[in-house]
């Protein structure tokens, strides 16, 4: 079946680092792609999201490109913030099944 | 424009009562799914519904957990019995459609905890 896999965390980023988050995905269809992030004690919110091979999805200076050859869709950010602190999870969406990846905790000290 | 709405946020109940948690999808959106996240862990899928009708429970438990999305009115995730193991955040998401392209709206959750 289909499934997401991102890399485990914790992630420890000073400020302005370089961010990527790693995702692979597997799926027998063409499955849309997002990035979802969860800030301490809130619900899930869009961050960006791709619908086909070679699409780069950005937002708030994230961005991820549908890389259908290597089934990937990692996360970016040239230069991160304090404020950027949270958790992150791949997700693909493909024959009515939304599948998450565990989750990437994310912590940037100033 | 209001997005998802959950209640309530936080919900406390001794083992064996009853869980109540309540979805109210995006305004025109007919779909709704229902997620679990257990501590430190990712989100789990439970149950895909539209209007009246369950279109895949394969994610829910088959005991003690029910999910109804009546013609009016908000989604209902229904816990009976409720254990310690039960206590998690709960979410709920709704798009438009399921063309495979519509993108899923989560609300803020209802995090249950279980004494």
């Amino acid at each position: 079946g289909d499934s997401v896999t991102q890399m485990e965390g914790p992630v420890t980023l000073s400020e302005e680092a370089f961010l990527t988050i790693n995702c692979t995905y597997t799926a027998t269809g063409y499955p849309s792609l997002f990035w979802y992030v969860q800030y301490p004690g809130e619900g899930l919110q869009l961050l960006l999201k791709a619908t086909k091979a070679d699409d780069k999805g950005s937002n708030k200076g994230f961005e991820a490109t549908y890389r259908k050859e290597t089934t990937s869709f990692h996360l970016e950010k040239g230069s991160v913030q304090v404020s950027d602190s949270a958790v992150y999870f791949c997700a693909l969406f493909d024959n009515n099944d939304m599948r998450f990846g565990a989750g990437t905790r994310l912590t940037v000290k100033p | 424009n209001a997005g998802v709405m959950q209640n309530p946020r936080h919900l406390v109940r001794r083992r064996g009562q009853e869980a109540r948690l309540r979805c109210s999808p995006m305004k025109g959106h007919s779909h709704v799914y229902w997620y679990r996240q257990l501590p430190e862990e990712g989100l789990k899928f439970m149950v895909y519904l539209q209007k009246e009708n369950i279109i895949d429970e394969s994610g829910m438990p088959k005991e003690r957990f029910s999910a109804e999305f009546p013609k009016e009115g908000p989604s209902i995730l229904r816990i009976q019995q409720v254990v310690r193991g039960d206590s998690a955040a709960y979410f709920c998401a709704s798009s438009a459609g399921t063309s495979g392209r519509e993108t899923q709206y989560f609300g803020p959750g209802t995090r249950l905890l279980v004494l």
